[in-house]
């Protein structure tokens, strides 16, 4: 079985701080994706990595996957309450697996 | 945002009774998921269809079964309702199963307490 494993499980934090939840595994994966979810709605894609040491950037959020593909991170810069929310990773195993992994996700609290 | 209906919502019934969750999409997607999310667990995955008759378990099937006569529609259903099986389901599509390609896109989750 693949784990995945986040820290912080939950982040208070105030507006305008900048903040890095991580991504934790001993697998390899293929790919990594972060979603974002918001209280009664289902998750929502914000970005997949696929090679060792990809960074993406997505306005103030920036994606790493580690050199290894077995973690990733996710920075956040200048907060802002509109952040706030459940933020889960999800592996992609090697080839032919059939379904993704998730992390049990890291909770932000962004304070105006 | 996709087309994914799950129905009910909001569903509370006794321990016993057997209960059906619906996804309908209107993507027209290869792939459908039935996921159940619970504090401290994240997401995990009970079973998936790869097509009309075509389902396979995931890693929680234990309790629950699926069925899908149409390409729009997946059901799960809990053939007799255990207290162990309150949670929020989520239904997901996605086009591929590709690996290093594979964006899933949820419905609105559906939040079922079992009395």
């Amino acid at each position: 079985t693949q784990l995945l494993e986040q820290s912080p499980q939950f982040l208070s934090i105030q507006e305008g701080e900048n903040l890095t939840v991580y991504c934790n595994s001993s697998s390899v994966f293929s790919s990594l994706q972060w979603y974002r979810q918001e209280p009664g709605e289902g998750p929502v894609l914000l970005v997949t990595v696929v090679t060792g040491g990809e960074v993406k950037k997505l306005k103030r959020l920036t994606f790493q996957f580690g050199d290894a593909r077995k973690d990733s991170s996710l920075q956040i810069t200048a907060a802002q309450p509109g952040d706030t929310g459940l933020y889960l990773c999800a592996g992609a195993g090697r080839a032919g697996r059939r379904a993704l992994t998730f992390g049990s996700g890291t909770r932000l609290q962004v304070q105006p | 945002d996709a087309g994914i209906t799950q129905s009910p919502r909001h569903k509370v019934t006794e321990t016993g009774t057997p209960v059906t969750l619906r996804c309908h999409q209107t993507e027209n997607h290869r792939y459908m998921y039935w996921y159940r999310q619970d504090p401290g667990h994240g997401l995990r995955l009970i079973h998936y269809s790869y097509g009309v008759k075509d389902t396979d378990k995931g890693e929680v099937s234990d309790g629950y079964s699926v069925s899908r006569s149409k390409t729009e529609d997946f059901l799960l259903t809990l053939e007799s309702a255990t207290s162990s099986q309150t949670s929020v389901y989520f239904c997901a599509i996605s086009e591929s199963l590709t690996v290093s390609n594979q964006p899933q896109h949820f419905g609105d989750g559906t939040r079922l307490s079992i009395l």
